[in-house]
């Protein structure tokens, strides 16, 4: 079956500080990646996606590239700010599932 | 485009009444999704439905949860009789095409307390 891992949180940085958050897969057949973000009080919502093998997904500063080789879809950003706070869940869909498969995800807290 | 609609955000009610949660999708979307997100469990996924129709129920917890889709443009959950550890955050969210490989949108959520 799919599964998703991801690393424990919470995820303490200061402003400016550099971020990656692992993400890890297994799945049958060829997924779909994608990262959510959760603001507090919020639903989740998309943060990016990459659809094929070597592609680079990136929205507002964030990005993650599609690791088939080693089934990977670690989110990184340069530089983060306060308001960058939320919880993050990496997820996978794969064609055949109309299910995506969802990380436990990652709390990350940015101190000014 | 109001992106998904929830009612109640917040409900508070006592052991043993019964609670309606309602949902409401992005226009054109054929997959709805209700899930249930708690601290101790994460988020769970309660049942499925494509095109109106229940695909998989196997997250209900038990009996006394239901979900009905009456049409394309409305869902219910309802907990009858509901109990404090149904206390949680549900969402429903919705997707343009099943089996696809398009991302799910979420409402804002309804936090439920249970006394």
């Amino acid at each position: 079956g799919n599964s998703v891992t991801q690393m424990e949180g919470p995820v303490t940085l200061s402003e400016e500080a550099f971020l990656t958050i692992n993400c890890t897969y297994t799945a049958t057949g060829y997924p779909s990646l994608f990262w959510y973000v959760q603001y507090p009080g919020e639903g989740l919502q998309l943060l990016l996606k990459a659809t094929k093998a070597d592609d680079k997904g990136s929205n507002k500063g964030f990005e993650a590239t599609y690791r088939k080789e080693t089934t990977s879809f670690h989110l990184e950003k340069g530089s983060v700010q306060v308001s960058d706070s939320a919880v993050y869940f990496c997820a996978l869909k794969t064609g055949g599932s109309y299910i995506p498969t969802f990380g436990r995800g990652t709390s990350l807290i940015v101190h000014p | 485009d109001a992106g998904v609609i929830q009612s109640p955000r917040h409900e508070v009610t006592e052991m043993g009444q019964e609670v309606t949660l309602r949902c409401k999708p992005i226009s054109g979307h054929n997959s709805l999704f209700w899930y249930r997100q708690t601290m101790m469990r994460g988020l769970e996924l309660l049942i499925y439905f494509n095109n109106n129709v229940p695909i998989d129920d196997s997250g209900m917890p038990e009996d006394r949860f239901s979900a009905k889709m009456p049409n394309a443009s409305f869902s219910t959950l309802k907990i009858q009789p509901s109990e404090p550890r149904d206390s949680a955050v549900y969402f429903c969210a919705s997707s343009g095409t099943s089996g696809g490989y398009n991302e799910q949108f979420f409402g804002p959520g309804t936090r439920l307390t249970v006394l």
